[in-house]
């Protein structure tokens, strides 16, 4: 079954490190985004791409960049990781015209 | 930008009850969604409902986008429901994929 991956699932890390969350999706879909969910703030997006070699900033994009490279993956990267940026992740996918999917989600801790 | 507020917050049922949430949203938009987050953070997409009315199973959706609000029925509720409801409209509107949620309403489905 086509599907949307997330990995890793959970991660630990340091101030100042810089650290890549992986976003894989087998629906073929144009479209894909980066979300974070904190409490008090709900879901807010960081980056999102409408196709390879195309990627915009969104609400919430300082300290995070992104490339996509091919139609299936979107990376996240955190440059230099911040306790602000201690967070769940959400990747999403979605076609034209009909809704958007989520992944299962990345628990980051910056210590 | 554009508002989107859920009601009630929170909200604690008897299975077998019967519920309704509703989401406003400050500005005309040409699609909404509905989303349902497990107690294991997962989101699953409920509906993607930009007008009119859809049904699945137990759950149908209603939205009236001249009037500004959309409304998740849940009828014959079980434990499972048990979780958050998110809406979520483009961002200004009118932009694909770029989401602006509600604050969800808390289901506490009681045995």
């Amino acid at each position: 079954d086509a599907e949307i991956t997330q990995s890793p699932r959970h991660k630990i890390t340091e101030t100042g490190r810089q650290v890549t969350l992986a976003c894989h999706q087998t629906w073929n879909h144009n479209n894909m985004f980066w979300y974070r969910q904190d409490l008090g703030h709900g879901l807010r997006l960081i980056h999102y791409s409408y196709g390879v070699q195309d990627t915009n900033k969104g609400e919430v994009s300082d300290g995070y960049s992104v490339s996509r490279s091919n139609t299936e993956d979107l990376p996240l990267t955190l440059e230099s990781a911040a306790s602000s940026q201690t967070s769940v992740y959400f990747c999403a996918s979605s076609p034209w015209g009909t809704g958007v999917f989520f992944g299962p989600g990345t628990r980051l801790t910056v210590l | 930008g554009i508002q989107v507020e859920q009601s009630p917050p929170d909200l604690i049922l008897q299975e077998g009850a019967n519920s309704t949430l509703r989401c406003n949203f400050s500005d005309s938009v040409n699609n909404l969604q509905w989303f349902h987050q497990n107690p294991w953070g997962q989101l699953i997409n409920l509906f993607y409902i930009p007008s009119g009315t859809k049904q699945n199973g137990r759950l149908s959706a209603t939205t009236v986008a001249t009037e500004r609000y959309s409304l998740l029925y849940i009828s014959s509720s079980q434990t499972t429901d048990s979780g958050v409801y998110f809406c979520a409209v483009p961002a200004g509107g009118t932009s694909y994929g770029k989401l602006t949620f509600g604050q969800g309403t808390i289901l506490t489905v009681h045995p």
